[in-house]
Parts: structure tokens; C-alpha cells; sequence
């Protein structure tokens, strides 16, 4: 069975300030990985996944997240923040057992700071 | 392409009462799944769906019940509506196959009071 872990449930920011998203996980598969945002009274967006090859991933709006493989973990990371940014993040794992299953972390809600 | 697409928004709905909260998507995706989230609980997966004709049963499926007779249509039913199953339903879609990103609906605010 996956699991993924968020340890943080609230992390406040000041804008322009750095921040890291804590995300571990469990698995004794092979796993694919993901960072979901939603912002707020919206469904959820992809914003990054791992699925292989270069353990550093991106995304569009200055966000990235390192696979640790041998610290089970995915953490998402931004060095400076803005007010757009508030939302909450989920992480969610994926184990290729041949079905479309997601396990989500519980997530965490991110509040900038003016 | 309207995506993944939820109705209705909003509902109340009494205790014992049934309902449907229907999901459609236009991108030809063999795999839907429904989820619920509730504060602090990130989501839980209800029911999912690998093709037409073919569902399976999610982390907390008691007290729903799902179909999938075309490919882009996976309704949920509420069979008798308890307090505990307010929430928000969240539908999502994905092409399967290796792709593995799912694309979410707006969601559905249920009250069951």
C-alpha cells in the first residue's frame, strides 16, 4: 500500500520570501509523483509531476520539486512568493499496479504575507 | 473542450434523501474517478472506473454507487443521504495508458442536513 505524508497542514509566508512544501511518501513500488494546487472555491491543477529521468521538476510559475528516492520524498519548493501563490498544495503519489489510482496527501494551505 | 464538467455546484439535501451528481468529460479519457474532500483529510477516493462497463471500488465507497455505460459519463449516486457524506465531490479524468496526469472537475458542494 502508498501513503503520502504532508507534515505541514498551514504554512504562512511573507511575499517575496522563499518556501518548501514538505511532502514524503511511502511505497515499495515504484512510484510516480505529483504536486496539485488549488486555489481557492476551484477543482485542482496538475502543477508538477516526476515520473522519470531528471529528478528536478518545474513549473511554469517558478515552483520545483526534487524526487528523493532514497529519502521518500517530493518536496516542492519556491525561493520568493507572491499573493497569487495563496492556495492549498496536495501531493499525491501514483504506483503503477495497472490501475489510475491516486493517494493524496492531506495538503497544505499556503498564506502569503503582504 | 470543456474538460471535466460537474453539476450540479451546489446542493442540500435531507437526511434519507437520494440524489445524482453527475460528471461528463469531452477528452476521450478510458479512466474516471471520483473523490471526496473533507478539511484535513486531503482526498479520499470513492469509486473509479477503468473503461465503460467497468467500475471498482475506492477507499471509503459505502453509501455510493457508480455506473459507466458510456465512456465520457460516471455519475454518482447518493443512495440515502447521511450527514457524513457532506462534503465536496470532486470528479476527475485520465487518458490511462502511461498518462497519468488526471484533469479535475470544478466540484460539487454537498449539505446533507
Amino acid at each position: 500500500a502508498q501513503s503520502v505524508t504532508q507534515l505541514d497542514s498551514q504554512v504562512p509566508v511573507f511575499e517575496e520570501a522563499p518556501v518548501e512544501l514538505r511532502c514524503n511518501y511511502s511505497s515499495s513500488v515504484s512510484v510516480y509523483l505529483f504536486w496539485y494546487v488549488q486555489y481557492p472555491n476551484q477543482g485542482l491543477q496538475l502543477l508538477l509531476k516526476y515520473l522519470s529521468g531528471s529528478t528536478l521538476v518545474e513549473s511554469i510559475n517558478g515552483f520545483e520539486a526534487e524526487f528523493n528516492k532514497s529519502q521518500t520524498s517530493f518536496h516542492l519548493r519556491k525561493p520568493s512568493v507572491h499573493i497569487s501563490d495563496t492556495a492549498e498544495y496536495f501531493c499525491a503519489v501514483f504506483s503503477n499496479f495497472g490501475n489510475e489510482k491516486l493517494t493524496f496527501g492531506t495538503g497544505t494551505r499556503l498564506t502569503i504575507i503582504p | 473542450n470543456a474538460g471535466v464538467t460537474q453539476t450540479p455546484k451546489f446542493q442540500v439535501l435531507k437526511t434519507g434523501q437520494s440524489m445524482t451528481l453527475q460528471c461528463a468529460q469531452d477528452m476521450n479519457h478510458e479512466y474516471m474517478s471520483w473523490y471526496r474532500q473533507d478539511p484535513g483529510m486531503g482526498l479520499r477516493l470513492i469509486h473509479y472506473s477503468v473503461g465503460a462497463g467497468i467500475t471498482d471500488q475506492g477507499e471509503v465507497p459505502n453509501g455510493y454507487n457508480v455506473s459507466r455505460s458510456t465512456t465520457e459519463d460516471f455519475p454518482l449516486r447518493l443512495l440515502s443521504a447521511a450527514p457524513s457524506q457532506t462534503s465536496v465531490y470532486f470528479c476527475a479524468s485520465s487518458a490511462g495508458q502511461g498518462s497519468y496526469e488526471q484533469y479535475f472537475g470544478p466540484g460539487t458542494r454537498l449539505t446533507v442536513t
